[in-house]
């Protein structure tokens, strides 16, 4: 089974700026979660999709936001950029019944905000 | 604050000894516990969990503690080699109530040396 895929692997922009970036959960994985980890926080939680709806958010401001399609392919937006922002953003899959405890991690989204 | 802490940043140990990871949450309603290992340019990927009904759970080489009274786990890899070199995160999740999402650490990067 391939793993949970995430595009692009490396971004750079710039303040003010908006993003997008992109998860494929492992086939069959129904639940989505992305979290941002910074040297200074660790990984902390964005928030949660499962079956198109999000199910936690974590505390973020509302320039963090999601979606998930009916596919379970999952996107996050970052919209007016930070410096702040420079972080890898890492997405999760879990299996169909969601269980935060059997997630698996693609490679991340390494974020570089100028 | 922070509910889950990974005190030591950082840890070296021999190749063969023992390398013992500690990790305290403040919070009383979690009762599941995970460590995650992480390698540079990989998503973090799961290693071994506890159920607070349980005091040590052991998979191969390594072993997670429990103390539910001193709100405390660690992790134990023996002997250590090499290849575990890694920045290891500490999990928490309250299970119980409802399916919240994990909570982590900050995060300890443990290097083995040859």
């Amino acid at each position: 089974k391939a793993g949970v895929t995430q595009t692009p692997r490396y971004l750079i922009k710039t303040r003010g700026q908006q993003v997008t970036l992109s998860c494929s959960p492992i086939s069959g994985h129904r639940s989505v979660s992305w979290y941002q980890q910074t040297p200074g926080q660790g990984l902390q939680f964005l928030f949660e999709y499962f079956s198109e709806t999000q199910r936690n958010k974590g505390n973020f401001p509302g320039r963090f936001s999601g979606r998930q399609f009916s596919n379970s392919r999952s996107e996050m937006n970052v919209s007016t950029l930070e410096l702040g922002d420079s972080a890898l953003y890492l997405c999760a899959s879990s299996l169909p019944r969601g269980g935060y405890n059997e997630q698996f991690f693609g490679p991340g989204t390494r974020l570089t905000v100028l | 604050d922070q509910q889950v802490k990974q005190n030591s940043p950082s840890l070296s140990v021999q190749e063969g000894r023992i390398s013992i990871l500690n990790c305290d949450y403040t919070n009383s309603m979690f009762d599941y516990f995970l460590w995650y290992k992480k390698y540079p340019a990989e998503g973090p990927t799961f290693l071994i969990s506890i159920s607070s009904i349980k005091d040590k759970n052991e998979d191969g080489r390594f072993t997670v503690f429990l103390n539910k009274s001193a709100k405390h786990l660690s992790l134990h890899i023996v002997p250590s080699q090499p290849g575990d070199s890694a920045v290891y995160f500490c999990a928490a999740s309250a299970l119980n109530s409802g399916n919240t999402p994990l909570v982590f650490g900050k995060g300890t990067r443990l290097s083995v040396i040859a």
